[in-house]
This record gives structure tokens, sequence and C-alpha cells, in this order.
């Protein structure tokens, strides 16, 4: 079965530092790999997504992540953050047709 | 296009009743998934319909139920109901298959009491 872990609960920056989230998932085979963001009492939003091709993907907002298949990993990163970007970010997996395997999540808090 | 919709938003049970709650998918998508949001658990996968079809289920017990019906709007249904049922129920959609995007709904939070 897949899973995936994030490698931070709660992650406190403040204003225009460098975040980098982990991801990793397990799975032997093709994989399709998502961030999606919660904004406080907004609902999941897709921020990126790789299916395939280039592993450097850039989403919204500023986010781009990295899909690194000999580790595993899809780590989000965004070279300076905003007070907005407060808000609870979830990496999910899916694969051979199977459903979404969410991680569980990882609180970032922005200090202004 | 609209986004998919949930109702009702907000709903309180006592323990032992049954709920129901309804999905609308964005038009034209096929596929429902269910999960539970709590904030211990995170997202846990309830089920996927496609086509009317149960295609995946999550590891539930049987209390959770659902059903997708030909304009490919879904419902879920949990009976006897327990305190540990409280959270926010998230429905997705996407255009066919789970493999692709999934599009959230703002979910219903139901308190069990």
């Amino acid at each position: 079965a897949q899973s995936v872990s994030q490698h931070n609960h709660h992650v406190i920056l403040s204003e225009a530092a460098s975040l980098e989230l982990g991801c990793n998932y397990s799975y032997g085979g093709t994989v399709n790999l998502f961030w999606y963001v919660q904004y406080p009492g907004q609902h999941l939003q897709l921020l990126l997504k790789y299916f395939s091709g280039d592993p450097l993907v850039k989403g919204i907002k500023g986010f781009e992540a990295e899909f690194i298949k000999s580790k595993f990993s899809f780590n989000l990163r965004k070279p300076s953050v905003q007070w907005s970007d407060t808000a609870e970010y979830f990496c999910a997996v899916n694969a051979g047709g199977q459903n979404f395997v969410f991680g569980p999540g990882t609180r970032l808090s922005v200090l202004p | 296009k609209a986004g998919v919709t949930q109702t009702p938003r907000y709903l309180i049970k006592t323990r032992g009743q049954q709920v129901t709650l309804s999905c609308s998918p964005i038009s034209g998508h096929r596929s429902v998934s269910w999960y539970q949001q709590t904030p211990g658990q995170g997202l846990q996968f309830l089920f996927e319909y496609f086509s009317e079809t149960q295609r995946n289920k999550g590891n539930f017990p049987g209390r959770f139920s659902g059903r997708q019906f030909s304009n490919s709007r879904s419902e879920m249904n949990v009976s006897t109901l327990e305190l540990g049922d409280s959270a926010l129920y998230l429905c997705a959609s996407s255009p066919s298959w789970s493999s692709e995007t999934q599009y959230f709904g703002p979910g219903t939070r139901l308190l069990v009491l």
C-alpha cells in the first residue's frame, strides 16, 4: 500500500525566509504527485502537480516542487514566504488507478 | 464553471443517529471521492465513485456507505453515529478516474454529541 510522509508537523518562519517542506512516498511504480494547500477557513486547493516530464514543476503563488525519483521525494519550495502563505500544506500521491493518499500535512505559520 | 458543492455545510447529530451528506461535482466531472479530515488523522480516504460504481474503498467500517447518481452527484451515509465520527467530510471531483487532479469542495463539518 502507498504511504506518504511529511517531514515537519509545524514550521514557523519569518516573512522573506525561504521554505522547504519535505514529502516522501512509498510506491515503486509510476506516480502522480500533488501538493495541496488549505488556507484558514478555506477548502483544499491545488498548488501544483507532477505527472511526467521536467521534474521541477512550478505552481501558483511562486511555489515549486522537485521530484527526485531515486529518493521517492517531492519537496515543496518557495524562495521567500509571505504572511499570506500561512496555511496547511498536504502532499498527495496517486498511482496505478488507486485512490489518492495524502500525507498528514504540515502547518506553516509565517510571522509578519 | 461552478466548483464542487457540498450540503449541508454544518451538521450536529447525536450518537446512534444516521446522517446523509451530499456532493455535487464540477459539471462534466464523473468521479467523486470522499474523505474524512480530522486534526489527528489528516485526510483519510473513504471511497471513490465513477459512473455510479464504487471503484475504491478505504478502511472504514460498513457504517460508512455511499452512492452516485446518474448525474454524478454523490451522497454518503453514516449510520449509527459515534463520537469519533465528528470530522470534516470532504468531497472531491475529477474528470474521470481519481488519477487526475482532484478538486475539493468546502466540506461538511459534522459534530456528533
